[in-house]
């Protein structure tokens, strides 16, 4: 079947335009998940949603980032009055929810965002 | 809060020589999982291996085996017969046994194998 969809693959964008990264999740799966990867380093979380559930938006850096999601589908990730800083490759990842302790969190291929 | 540390920015290998990448990881868990990940320049983010704490014995996936030591917190991939196709950046990642969580990630190692 599909695997988890994002985009746009890349993004170019100047300095304080808002942009919206997009991710489609595996059919049925009910948690989703936004991480960042800046140049040379690890993958960050971001944001979690789980379900009709409120979400996790423990990682997300500053008030300029939201996320939505409607129901068990499309998911959104916006940053609004984007800075240089935030030129990163943001990935998202979705995964069952079960009675199971780990359920594999499936990764998109990421979309690459460069502010000038 | 959890913490993965991976020493080693950069590494090379001979084709079909043998690698080992070090991860350390901080934890006050006791029970969670362990995931070596592997990520081509296509940015495509593909599971390796994994390792349930819980089992002493160490997963080995082909090729791909890695060595986890509870007590001190290790645990390190180790690439047989590397090859070509082996070439991508390596991140450790830690995830809590409390149904879904984020991942925690190490910063990566890049390895290059070399024909």
């Amino acid at each position: 079947g599909a695997g988890v969809s994002q985009s746009p693959s890349n993004k170019v964008t100047e300095k304080g335009k808002d942009v919206e990264l997009r991710c489609d999740p595996i059919s049925g799966h009910t948690a989703l998940y936004w991480y960042r990867q800046r140049l040379g380093q690890g993958l960050e979380f971001l944001i979690y949603f789980q379900g009709n559930s409120a979400p996790d938006k423990s990682g997300l850096p500053s008030d300029r980032f939201s996320a939505e999601r409607t129901g068990e589908s499309v998911s959104t990730l916006t940053i609004q009055r984007t800075q240089q800083e935030d030129s990163a490759v943001y990935l998202c990842a979705s995964s069952l929810v079960s009675g199971r302790a780990y359920n594999e969190q499936f990764f998109g291929p990421g979309t690459r965002l460069t502010v000038l | 809060a959890q913490t993965v540390t991976q020493s080693q920015p950069e590494m090379s290998v001979q084709e079909a020589e043998t690698v080992t990448l070090s991860c350390t990881y901080d934890t006050s868990e006791s029970n969670y999982y362990l995931f070596w990940y592997k990520q081509p320049p296509s940015r495509q983010m593909i599971l390796v291996i994994r390792q349930e704490a819980y089992k002493q014995q160490n997963a080995t996936e082909n090729r791909f085996s890695v060595n986890f030591q509870k007590a001190a917190k290790s645990f390190s991939l180790k690439i047989s017969d590397s090859q070509l196709g082996d070439t991508a950046m390596y991140f450790c990642a830690f995830l809590q046994n409390s149904g879904n969580t984020p991942l925690v990630f190490g910063k990566g190692t890049r390895l290059s194998v070399i024909a």
